[in-house]
């Protein structure tokens, strides 16, 4: 099935630093979410982006719809040890239909 | 409220058996998908359901079915196990009232192994 181009592939960072990951895609999406898992678990919603242009925060989390609705962004600052996990982007084309097509993640290690 | 729950959390069986998992959806949540995770394929769309009724379908073959009950709870069944069809199952449900305010929330899923 069709993948979203999530980059950079895996990341590591000193405590306390900002990261950015994003996600691009060839097909125009209705909605974009940002998912974190850890291991063993299910992914977690952290953003739902549901605008083009729109920017919506989550704490220490933020997240912008790309104006030409094929892309996004997760930016994370202060990062802290739980911030470890895998980051996938999420795109919707149709409303209401929940056939989501998601990143190939990004693996954030955090180095304390 | 509770989250996503499924069962078994983990499953092991032999080529050509099947298997079938079950996930109970955050209460009042309406529709509930299904998920197939693995390393080399990622995230991958398998269907959902929505009223007791199949409303999407990914690029699955027919051995992959589900069915949703009237509480709204849901299973899946794969027939004929091959062993590419080893991964972690996710379910997930959302409200589905609202036109577009409605993510998606997972349950943990369940790890199955062919052997």
């Amino acid at each position: 099935g069709q993948q979203l181009n999530q980059s950079p592939q895996s990341m590591f960072i000193q405590e306390g630093e900002d990261v950015s990951m994003n996600c691009t895609s060839s097909s125009i999406f209705n909605t974009w979410l940002w998912y974190k898992q850890d291991p063993g678990e299910g992914p977690v919603l952290l953003i739902a982006l549901y605008k083009a242009g729109e920017l919506t925060s989550n704490g220490r989390l933020t997240a912008q719809f790309g104006i030409t609705r094929k892309d996004s962004f997760l930016n994370i600052s202060a990062s802290i040890p739980s911030d470890v996990g895998i980051y996938f982007c999420a795109g919707q084309r149709e409303t209401g239909a929940n056939n989501l097509f998601f990143g190939t993640g990004t693996r954030l290690t955090v180095i304390p | 409220k509770a989250g996503v729950t499924q069962t078994p959390r983990y499953l092991i069986k032999t080529r050509g058996q099947q298997v079938t998992l079950s996930c109970s959806p955050i209460s009042g949540h309406r529709s509930v998908s299904w998920y197939q995770q693995t390393p080399g394929q990622g995230l991958q769309f398998l269907f959902e359901y929505f009223s007791e009724t199949q409303r999407n379908k990914g690029n699955f073959p027919g051995r992959f079915s589900g069915r949703q009950f009237s509480n709204s709870r849901s299973e899946m069944n794969v027939s004929t196990l091959e062993l590419g069809d080893s991964a972690l199952y996710l379910c997930a449900s959302s409200e589905q009232g609202a036109q577009w305010d409605s993510p998606l929330h997972f349950g943990n899923g369940t790890r199955l192994t062919v052997t």
